[in-house]
């Protein structure tokens, strides 16, 4: 049964500040995986998706990278700002694994002070 | 284009009684996946319609039910309500519920369970 873990599962970080968020799970056999975040009483909003075959993805000042045979991912945030602050979330889609079903980490919920 | 709508977006109940919560995927889309969230357990993936099928169903009660209609807007029900079913209630929707599609997420529906 896939397992995802986050951690940390908090983390404060002056303004400025690059960071890093860890995501790993325990099997490696996935579709792709992707990173949410998502604000306080709100829903999800999609921030980058890697697919198996793909090693890495970059927005802006987000990037994430996947290491499938070692069943981790990170999210790399350069110069953080306090409209970072929020929880991001890793979510996996497994092969086998039901459509439409992603398997969701708990969280980093993130603070970034001014 | 607008974006994935749930109705309403906060529900108060008392235990026993029964809920009904929508789903309006975004236009052309004619997938949507449901989610239940709480601080204890995360996210979890309770079912997913397509073409007003049901393909997939998560670890839930069968208290948990929902339809697709043929607009491919979607509703949920809890029946019976308990006060673990206090949550955020999330739908996201998607082209076809493919391996791969981004799903894209509705704000939520919170319920309150008293």
């Amino acid at each position: 049964k896939q397992e995802v873990t986050q951690i940390p599962a908090a983390l404060s970080v002056p303004e400025g500040e690059n960071l890093v968020l860890n995501c790993s799970f325990t099997d490696s056999a996935i579709y792709n995986l992707q990173w949410f975040r998502q604000d306080p009483g709100k829903g999800l909003t999609s921030l980058l998706l890697i697919q198996s075959s793909q090693r890495e993805q970059t927005s802006g000042r987000l990037n994430a990278s996947l290491d499938k045979s070692s069943g981790r991912s990170t999210l790399y945030i350069a110069a953080s700002q306090p409209g970072d602050s929020a929880t991001y979330l890793c979510a996996v889609e497994n092969y086998g694994g039901s459509q439409g079903n992603l398997i969701f980490g708990k969280g980093t919920k993130l603070s970034v002070k001014p | 284009k607008a974006g994935v709508t749930q109705t309403p977006r906060y529900l108060i109940k008392t235990r026993g009684q029964q809920v009904t919560l929508s789903c309006s995927p975004i236009s052309g889309h004619r997938s949507v996946s449901w989610y239940q969230q709480t601080p204890g357990q995360g996210l979890q993936f309770l079912f997913e319609y397509f073409s007003e099928t049901q393909r997939n169903k998560g670890n839930f009660p069968g208290r948990f039910s929902g339809r697709q209609f043929s607009n491919s807007r979607s509703e949920m029900n809890v029946s019976t309500l308990e006060l673990g079913d206090s949550a955020l209630y999330l739908c996201a929707s998607s082209l076809a519920g493919r391996v791969a599609d981004t799903q894209y997420f509705g704000p939520g529906t919170r319920l309150t369970v008293l």
